[in-house]
């Protein structure tokens, strides 16, 4: 039974369209991530959540938003999309040691490929 | 700007040696740092973490060093496996913002038989 599950893991689209990928997690975590991996393989953290309360934003473009139903999904959407956007996204989760503190074990989904065309 | 660096995109060791993979960083606010294996198709995976107040930590054939004066970190790999080959991704984080990861570019290692 996969921990963290992103679907799609593969999704290729033309530029200007909107598309979601989808995570959740059945590991009981009150926190979750969306990591960015782009052509340089550089692993960047773009958002995070924990009991569904924005958190983290890394300057990301407000084309992309995140959703958080609950703990254990976040969502990921992105609007009118461009070619730079190509990229795998991870989805993590991880549990709060105490006190707000992290340890910064995440758990990682598989990644879902996004090539933008 | 890039605050941990990998300077060494691959590696590649004979089985039963030792793998040593580098890391060096940028931000002397960095107290916390974490090895991730990743293999293809698949996310990254925690392998190791070392807080700042040490200088060593170990783990089965897994052992990470930090030289917090060089700001730099390594990750030992004693013996080597062939299931070790892996891409390795260092990360760091501050003080209490430790679901916050920074990570390098990770480094691809390849252990032959």
């Amino acid at each position: 039974d996969t921990a963290v599950s992103q679907t799609p893991k593969y999704l290729v689209t033309q530029m200007g369209n909107d598309k979601s990928i989808k995570c959740e997690q059945n590991l009981g975590h009150d926190t979750m991530y969306w990591y960015k991996q782009d052509s340089k393989k550089f692993l960047k953290i773009m958002f995070s959540y924990n009991n569904k309360e924005l958190i983290i934003n890394e300057t990301v473009p407000n084309r992309f938003s995140p959703k958080s139903p609950d703990k254990a999904h976040l969502n990921l959407h992105i609007n009118s999309l461009e070619l730079g956007d190509s990229a795998v996204y991870f989805c993590a989760s991880s549990q709060e040691a105490g006190q707000g503190w992290h340890t910064g074990e995440l758990f990682f989904g598989e990644g879902s490929r996004l090539t933008v065309l | 700007d890039q605050q941990v660096k990998q300077n060494s995109p691959s590696l590649s060791v004979q089985e039963g040696r030792i793998s040593i993979l580098n890391c060096d960083y940028t931000n002397s606010m960095f107290d916390y740092f974490l090895w991730y294996k990743k293999y293809p198709a698949e996310g990254p995976t925690f392998l190791i973490s070392i807080s700042s107040i040490k200088d060593k930590n170990e783990d089965g054939r897994f052992t990470v060093f930090l030289n917090k004066s060089a700001k730099h970190l390594s990750l030992h790999i004693v013996p080597s496996q062939p299931g070790d080959s892996a891409v390795y991704f260092c990360a760091a984080s501050v003080a209490g913002t430790a679901s916050k990861l920074t990570f390098g570019t990770g480094t691809r290692l390849q252990v032959t038989l």
